[in-house]
């Protein structure tokens, strides 16, 4: 199976701050890679599809970028809303998998 | 607007089949474009895909090692649903399940799924105890 692997684990920061999460895979996955935020008692929301495609919906303070095995998700101004772990998953070929996840905290 | 709703028992003993079952709104199971998928999530485990079945495949579907000899993900298409089984179930099954939907495109034989799980049902909380 293909490993993701997320860093930091965890991050606090402020309203309006950029922060970056960066995810790698174990292998080549080209930009079959995806970004999902998830609160608790809810179910994940997607983000970013493909690498660096925004899902429609979803605020453009959000983007992604990379490929092949190292990927990064940037909230360019953080709001309160935005306090929330966020995972990243690999669709390149099944078994799918996901990093571990990244607790995005109130400073 | 594409909805999924989740139903099926939240508490099991070990042995037991766990049985859930996703109703699709808003598309169509039968859909060439689309791949419905069983995922859950446990605090030891994390996010852990489990399987997934589309209909361009003919219903063939992949599902997760660490599942494959106990789960069956099947689709029903006059109820436009479909349900995932896995036998035999031990306390290490106990998380939150999800349904989700994929979306993609075919080229002959081949499909690929680029868009990501964009459609997720509310999930549901399965305890195994004793």
């Amino acid at each position: 199976d293909i490993q993701m692997t997320q860093s930091p684990l965890s991050l606090s920061a402020s309203v309006g701050d950029r922060v970056t999460i960066t995810c790698r895979a174990s292998q080549n996955i080209r930009n079959y890679l995806n970004w999902y935020q998830h609160k608790a008692g809810k179910a994940p929301e997607l983000l970013i599809y493909a690498a660096s495609s925004l899902q429609s919906g979803v605020p453009s303070r959000f983007s992604g970028s990379g490929s092949g095995t190292d990927f990064t998700l940037t909230v360019s101004s953080l709001q309160p809303e935005d306090f929330a772990t966020y995972y990243c998953q690999q669709s390149d070929s099944p078994p799918y998998t996901f990093g571990q996840g990244t607790k995005l905290e109130i400073k | 607007q594409v909805q999924l709703q989740q139903s099926g028992p939240g508490l099991l003993k070990p042995s037991q089949t766990l049985s859930l079952t996703c109703a699709v709104y808003g598309d169509s199971v039968s859909s060439n474009s689309a791949a419905w998928n069983w995922i859950r999530q446990s605090p030891s485990r994390g996010f852990e895909w489990l399987g997934r079945t589309n209909y361009r495949s003919k219903w063939k579907s992949d599902y997760a090692v660490s599942v494959k000899s106990r789960i069956n993900i099947k689709p029903d298409t006059s109820k436009n649903h479909f349900s995932l089984q896995l036998d035999s179930v031990t306390p290490e099954d106990t998380a939150v399940y999800y349904c989700a939907r994929e979306v993609g495109y075919c080229s002959g034989d081949n499909c690929y799924f680029p868009y990501g799980l964009n459609v997720w049902g509310q999930g549901t909380t399965v305890t195994v105890s004793s």
